[in-house]
């Protein structure tokens, strides 16, 4: 069972530059999303996904874009990237209801812009 | 003013210490509260689950205090195992958003 997996680890981009990051669980869960973490901010909400084919903004949505075609995929895409996405990303996947509301991270993908 | 506010440390204790985290929350509204755990280079991990009645799981209890809006965790006979950096987290029930606290770091020395 692998959880929740997180593509690629590392990245340097150069300002401008786009890309995906990949996310991908196989516990069926409903609900997923992608945070970024930055020293003294905690973890911030960029997109979320209640299932497939539903997509909503977070707290920063702003330079990023998500999809969700499938249940188990949710890659974040970089438009244009620039040195303030310099963070480090994690998507993370729950159950949408009940429970203990349990949200399993991925292990994180450390990208920096120049 | 942040949605979930938390001492950012670090605590430095001795092991064998007691020693306990507080966080406060601004949105009344909120419906359920966690613990997440955060080692170094990794990512947050659920720790406990926080109860109206207050809930203990070995060395840890945590206390909710609805009135004040604050959560607490204490953490008895500390080990060098439990040197991380603790999450406090709150669910809205409106969109069951969590919203995750900066976290407070605690190292352990011998």
């Amino acid at each position: 069972n692998a959880g929740v997996t997180q593509t690629p680890k590392f990245q340097v981009l150069k300002t401008g530059q786009s890309m995906t990051l990949q996310c991908a669980q196989d516990m069926n869960h409903e609900y997923m999303s992608w945070y970024r973490q930055d020293p003294g901010m905690g973890l911030r909400l960029i997109h979320y996904s209640v299932g497939a084919g539903i997509t909503d903004q977070g707290e920063v949505p702003n330079g990023y874009n998500v999809s969700r075609s499938t249940t188990e995929d949710f890659p974040l895409r970089l438009l244009s990237a620039a040195p303030s996405q310099t963070s480090v990303y994690f998507c993370a996947s729950r159950h949408r209801a009940g429970g203990t509301y349990e949200q399993y991270f991925g292990p994180g993908t450390r990208l920096t812009v120049t | 003013r942040k949605e979930v506010e938390q001492d950012p440390g670090p605590f430095n204790v001795p092991e064998g210490a007691t020693v306990a985290f507080n966080c406060t929350y601004s949105n009344s509204a909120s419906q359920s509260f966690f613990w997440y755990r955060q080692d170094c280079r990794k990512e947050p991990k659920l720790l406990m689950s926080v109860y109206s009645s207050g809930n203990e799981d070995g060395r840890f209890t945590a206390q909710l205090n609805r009135a004040s809006q604050y959560i607490s965790l204490l953490i008895r006979d500390s080990k060098l195992s439990d040197s991380a950096t603790y999450l406090c987290v709150v669910r809205r029930d409106a969109g069951n958003m969590l919203t995750f606290g900066g976290g407070t770091r605690l190292m352990v020395k011998p």
